[in-house]
């Protein structure tokens, strides 16, 4: 069956860095790994995307091993506006078939 | 620079009705996906069109659903004879290049009485 695998909830305090990791074992060779952040009644908001090692943006940085079976998004010194559940996104490829799969979520609460 | 709209943003139906729900990809974007979201759940992929043509929709029931993206005009995703376990929030995306991130609307919520 393909699919990711992610935490479903993390609890932080502000100023904290915050690691939440998506296992994804039949990423399709060609895809990005993209990271999305969404609060209620709203769409997913895009954070970050890479294809391997380490990418870094003005908001986050993602980590990817060689074998890119999994992925880590980090957020530097969280604050509460930061509460929100966070998605990964990736193409699995499995026999012949290929899919857009997004993770279960991660509910990330960031306490004062 | 408009993102992606999609409207309406909300939708009430009766069951049995059709819902046609529409988006407008951000300027440039000829690739348009759509996903569908259940309360406290994550989202599912249905379909993924470029400019008139269907590229995968895997994840559309076989029933009642259908999607386009004509050559003018925004994406339609059409549900037919609608039930209750239509009720949902169906987000749209679009982005330039398939690799490319996509980029998210704010959703229609589709509600069946």
């Amino acid at each position: 069956l393909a699919k990711t695998t992610q935490p479903i909830s993390m609890d932080s305090y502000e100023g904290q860095e915050v690691n939440i990791t998506c296992s994804h074992n039949n990423i399709a060779t060609n895809d990005y790994i993209t990271w999305y952040q969404q609060f209620p009644s709203q769409g997913p908001r895009f954070i970050i995307q890479g294809y391997k090692t380490k990418v870094t943006n003005e908001v986050a940085s993602l980590f990817i091993p060689a074998d890119r079976k999994s992925s880590t998004l980090s957020l530097p010194r969280v604050s509460l506006s930061d509460t929100a559940v966070y998605y990964c996104l990736v193409g699995l490829r499995m026999d012949s078939s290929y899919k857009l799969i997004f993770g279960s979520g991660t509910r990330l609460l960031v306490r004062p | 620079n408009a993102g992606v709209m999609q409207n309406p943003r909300h939708l009430v139906r009766r069951r049995g009705q059709e819902a046609r729900l529409r988006c407008s990809p951000m300027k440039g974007h000829s690739h348009v996906y759509w996903y569908r979201q259940l309360p406290e759940e994550g989202l599912k992929f249905m379909v993924y069109l470029q400019k008139e043509n269907i590229i995968d929709e895997s994840g559309m029931p076989k029933e009642r659903f259908s999607a386009e993206f004509p050559k003018e005009g925004p994406s339609i995703l059409r549900i037919q004879q609608v039930v209750r376990g239509d009720s949902a929030a169906y987000f749209c995306a679009s982005s330039g290049q398939p690799n490319q991130p996509q980029h998210f609307g704010d959703g229609t919520r589709l509600s069946i009485l």
